[in-house]
């Protein structure tokens, strides 16, 4: 639909996993996102790559870790997260050299830790 | 903070009524999106106004800017059930994006 998959959907894991969710965009943008969506809260950046650079990490805990291997995937590795961290975890994309910088987000994978 | 805040948090209207959204933000901006979000999906970009544009419209969005009270509304005419969604403002300097906590429409058939 957007041109923006993650993988998985949903994941439901205990808090000793280690786990990754995975983003991958179509657009050919230069550009990735991390966002963390909680209900009630707003959408929270986590993390930035510019052109596979890290430019923004937003006091996210270690436990958090990101890799951005090119331009076009995105992953977010997961270990000993805590019941805190359930939510939806949103990826995003855009174009940054584009007057208008319009992000193009993922379905989000839907995160539960037990 | 330089997020925007929507309001109200939640709107339930009759489908045919007219529904319109605020959001205020706190610093200089370079333009405001609105976006889209159906329950638990992704966010879907509806309609980008620059900081030098008062007024924007496309199909039955219409969004307003008013930089001098650093607000913005969205309206949307001749609501349909399909439209039931939340919707974000986010502010967008340099790159960076700042979203609120959104409002949710409602619309009753």
């Amino acid at each position: 639909e957007t041109g923006v998959t993650q993988t998985p959907r949903h994941l439901v894991m205990g808090m000793t996993n280690k786990k990754s969710l995975k983003c991958e965009q179509h657009l050919g943008h230069n550009a990735m996102y991390w966002y963390k969506q909680s209900a009630k809260k707003p959408l929270e950046l986590m993390f930035v790559y510019n052109f596979k650079e890290q430019t923004e990490n937003n006091s996210v805990p270690s436990r958090f870790s990101p890799e951005c291997p090119n331009s076009s995937h995105l992953f977010l590795h997961l270990h000993t997260l805590q019941p805190e961290d359930s939510a939806l975890y949103l990826c995003a994309s855009s174009q940054l050299d584009r007057s208008t910088d319009t992000q193009y987000f993922g379905p989000g994978t839907r995160l539960t830790v037990l | 903070s330089q997020q925007g805040e929507e309001d109200p948090q939640a709107l339930s209207i009759q489908e045919g009524e007219n529904a319109t959204m605020n959001c205020s933000y706190k610093t200089s901006i370079n333009n405001l999106q609105w976006y889209r979000q159906n329950s638990g999906r992704g966010l879907v970009h509806l309609i980008l106004i620059r900081s030098n544009e008062r007024e924007k419209h496309s199909g039955r969005l219409r969004v307003t800017l008013d930089t001098s009270k650093k607000s913005s509304s969205l309206l949307i005419t001749a609501s349909r059930a399909a439209d039931t969604a939340s919707y974000f403002c986010a502010t967008s300097n340099f790159n960076k994006f700042y979203f609120g906590s959104g409002t949710k429409l409602n619309v009753k058939p």
